[in-house]
C-alpha cells in the first residue's frame, strides 16, 4: 500500500527553467511533509518542509505547494541549475504518535541540462 | 555543528552472520530514526529511538532490533542475514520534539552487502 506517491520517475529540464515535481498523498493524517535531495550512495538532504495548516511555503528558489483537498503537494525549483540534477523524495509525517516514521515516495530523478 | 555519522560506510557479509551498524546523531538530538533503502521497496522506515525507548516500529521481522544510549548514539543489529538485507541503512536525527513535526536530518548511510 503505497501511501505516498510520485508518479513520474524522472524529469528533464533545461538550466534557468522552472522544475516541476509531484507527489500524492492518500493517507488523511498525513500532516507535516518534506522534500529531500539525494544522491546515489549518500543520505538524503533536506530541502524544504510545509505544514498542513499552510498552502505554501519558500526558502530560495524552493517552493512547496500543498493542496489538502486534492492530497497532493509539489515542488517548484526556479530557476534550475545542472548541480539541482539528483533524486527527489517527498515524504509525509503523521503527527501525534508517529514518532519518527517518516513515509516515503519513491522518488523522481531530475535531470536539468545546461 | 557535525551532522549525523554513521560506521561502517561499506560492509560485506554472508548469509547467516549477524551485523551492528552505528549512528550517531547531531549534537542534541534525542531522536533517531532508521531505514532501509532498496531498489524494489525505496525508503522504508524500521523504528525510532528517543530517551533510549522504541517509540515507533515499522513492518521489519524481529531479525532486525536497535538500541539507543544514554548519550543518543544509536546502534541497529541485524542477525541472521539474508540476501534481501543487502541495502542501504540510513539512520536521520531529530529534536525529538512532542507532536512530530520537525525535519529529520540523515547520514550518510552504511552500504551492506549479504552474500
Amino acid at each position: 500500500d503505497q501511501q505516498v506517491k510520485q508518479n513520474s520517475p524522472s524529469l528533464s529540464v533545461q538550466e534557468g527553467r522552472i522544475s516541476i515535481l509531484n507527489c500524492d498523498y492518500t493517507n488523511s493524517m498525513f500532516d507535516y511533509f518534506l522534500w529531500y535531495k539525494k544522491y546515489p550512495a549518500e543520505g538524503p538532504t533536506f530541502l524544504i518542509s510545509i505544514s498542513s495548516i499552510k498552502d505554501k511555503n519558500e526558502d530560495g528558489r524552493f517552493t512547496v505547494f500543498l493542496n489538502k483537498s486534492a492530497k497532493h503537494l509539489s515542488l517548484h525549483i526556479v530557476p534550475s541549475q545542472p548541480g539541482d540534477s539528483a533524486v527527489y523524495f517527498c515524504a509525509a509525517l503523521a503527527g501525534g504518535t508517529s514518532y519518527g516514521k517518516l513515509t516515503f515516495g519513491q522518488g523522481t530523478i531530475l535531470t536539468v541540462h545546461p | 555543528k557535525a551532522g549525523v555519522t554513521q560506521t561502517p560506510r561499506y560492509l560485506i557479509k554472508t548469509r547467516g552472520q549477524q551485523v551492528t551498524l552505528s549512528c550517531s546523531p547531531i549534537s542534541g538530538h534525542r531522536s533517531v530514526s532508521w531505514y532501509q533503502q532498496t531498489p524494489g521497496q525505496g525508503l522504508q522506515f524500521l523504528f525510532e529511538y528517543f530517551s533510549e525507548t522504541q517509540r515507533n516500529k515499522g513492518n521489519f521481522p524481529g531479525r532486525f532490533s536497535g538500541r539507543q544510549f544514554s548519550n543518543s548514539r544509536s546502534e541497529m543489529n541485524v542477525s541472521t542475514l539474508e540476501l534481501g538485507d543487502s541495502a542501504l541503512y540510513l539512520c536521520a536525527s531529530s529534536l525529538g520534539l512532542a507532536g512530530g513535526h520537525e525535519t529529520q536530518y540523515f547520514g550518510p548511510g552504511t552500504r551492506l552487502l549479504v552474500l
